[in-house]
């Protein structure tokens, strides 16, 4: 079954850089997934797209402070010199066979 | 520049039926995909279904928890998505939103979400 964990929450310093892991499930590590960020009290926006090779496609308007990167079945997003504005959650998508899934979103905390 | 805006939603009993629409702009409509995600108070991201370009049929998928209740469709000529739901139940309340899909696969754009309340 296509599934995607996150773990809950991660944290680092304003102007340091965090780690946000999306580990797809057993068999689908050839996957691609997106990145998605919810600020608090608003509406998601798409961060970028990462291949299991760990190019990546940023979206319109993203700085280059976010990127991303894979190994096997995990698939990360960098955010580096972190902002206040970065605190958020950080949810992963992937996509196959007619479904689409997401995985329970990272709660970003800037210290 | 992409803009989608979602409408309709709401309060609405269990059991009656309510239409969200999703009007978009500033790309090529008949192009893309079109998604359907939402978001329970306080919760996390669920896809609810998508729609493919009519190059493609049209052809829907849907999550198993609204399949034969929630029915996308969309009009070309007017750039909008619609999702019906049907016998919506309170599990359905969430706040919902539209998506640009690329190919089917990844949402690109998202709207700024339209809240469906399900209560008696």
């Amino acid at each position: 079954q296509l599934m995607l964990t996150q773990s809950p929450s991660a944290s680092a310093s304003l102007g340091a850089s965090v780690k946000v892991t999306c580990t797809l499930s057993s068999g689908h590590s050839s996957y691609a997934i997106a990145w998605h960020q919810q600020q608090p009290e608003k509406g998601p926006r798409y961060l970028m797209k990462v291949n299991s090779d760990g190019s990546h496609i940023r979206g319109d308007g993203i700085p280059d402070r976010f990127s991303g990167s894979s190994s096997g079945a995990e698939r990360y997003l960098i955010i580096s010199r972190l902002q206040s504005e970065d605190e958020a959650d950080y949810y992963c998508q992937t996509w196959g066979a007619g479904i689409h899934v997401f995985g329970t979103g990272t709660k970003v905390t800037v210290l | 520049e992409v803009q989608l805006v979602e409408s309709g939603g709401g309060l609405v009993q269990p059991g009656r039926s309510l239409r969200l629409s999703c009007t978009v702009s500033g790309f090529p409509f008949g192009d893309f995909a079109m998604s359907w995600v939402r978001q329970p108070p306080g919760k996390g991201l669920e896809w609810v279904g998508f729609i493919k370009s009519n190059s493609y049929g049209g052809a829907t998928e849907y999550a198993a928890s609204v399949k034969g209740r929630f029915i996308i469709s969309r009009d070309d000529s007017k750039s909008i998505v619609y999702l019906q739901i049907n016998s919506p139940e309170t599990e359905d309340t969430a706040v919902y939103y539209c998506t640009r899909t690329v190919s089917g696969d990844w949402s690109d754009y998202w709207g700024q979400g339209t809240l469906v309340t399900v209560s008696s």
